[in-house]
């Protein structure tokens, strides 16, 4: 398996520019995670999906972010309007899910976002 | 609050082994610890999870203290790509199953030759 799959690998836009991070989790997992992280905040969890169904989106910074998951094989998390704070590496993870209490997650290896 | 308490780095001559202890005098009963390491530039990557008993796998053991109060992360032949953040983590399990995960700042471990 080709793991956890997120583009693009970079990002540079401008303030104010509609950004779209994408993401393909291992097949049949049936979880999935967005995570952010920057030096002063750590790596923060987003937002997190089971069965292509969104579960928590409390650490979901404002109303400019947004997620989805239209079918279990791709997830997409948009920031519009975005901004210079949004800057971070954006993970993706993915996980059995739900009856598999103990299973591990698996990372993306992330999209480095730059918005100037 | 954060749930973990970790040293900020550490230091590993490579050949040895290396011990990462993490505290967590406020876990529960039905949460579990977790490691995962963060080598640089990539996403983090599972190592090893336990409740209360010790664990061992091919990457590393855990020790549980008897009072689930403390832990430690043991790399028993550290090497050079051992060097990366990490984290020590307890969470319990969802109603449903599954589990997320909190990050804590983690330990900086650095192995030298």
């Amino acid at each position: 398996d080709a793991g956890v799959i997120q583009s693009p690998r970079h990002e540079v836009t401008e303030m104010g520019q509609e950004v779209t991070l994408r993401c393909k989790p291992i097949s049949g997992h049936n979880s999935l995670f967005w995570y952010r992280q920057t030096m002063m905040r750590g790596l923060e969890l987003l937002i997190y999906f089971n069965n292509n169904v969104p579960i928590d989106d409390s650490g979901m910074p404002e109303d400019r972010f947004s997620a989805k998951m239209p079918n279990a094989s791709f997830s997409t998390l948009k920031i519009q309007p975005s901004e210079p704070r949004d800057s971070a590496v954006y993970f993706c993870a993915s996980s059995l899910g739900w009856g598999y209490p103990n299973e591990k997650l698996f990372f993306g290896s992330g999209t480095q976002l730059s918005v100037l | 609050d954060a749930k973990t308490t970790q040293p900020t780095s550490m230091d590993c001559a490579e050949g040895r082994a290396a011990n990462l202890p993490c505290n967590h005098s406020t876990i529960s009963g039905n949460e579990y610890v977790y490691w995962y390491r963060q080598i640089h530039s990539q996403g983090p990557q599972y190592i090893i999870h336990g409740l209360k008993n010790n664990e061992t796998n091919e990457m590393a053991s855990l020790i549980i203290t008897e009072d689930r109060k403390s832990s430690t992360l043991i790399l028993p032949h550290a090497t050079l790509r051992d060097t990366a953040v990490y984290y020590c983590i307890v969470e319990g399990i969802l109603t449903g199953g599954g589990n997320k995960l909190t990050f804590g700042t983690g330990t900086q471990l650095k192995v030298e030759l």
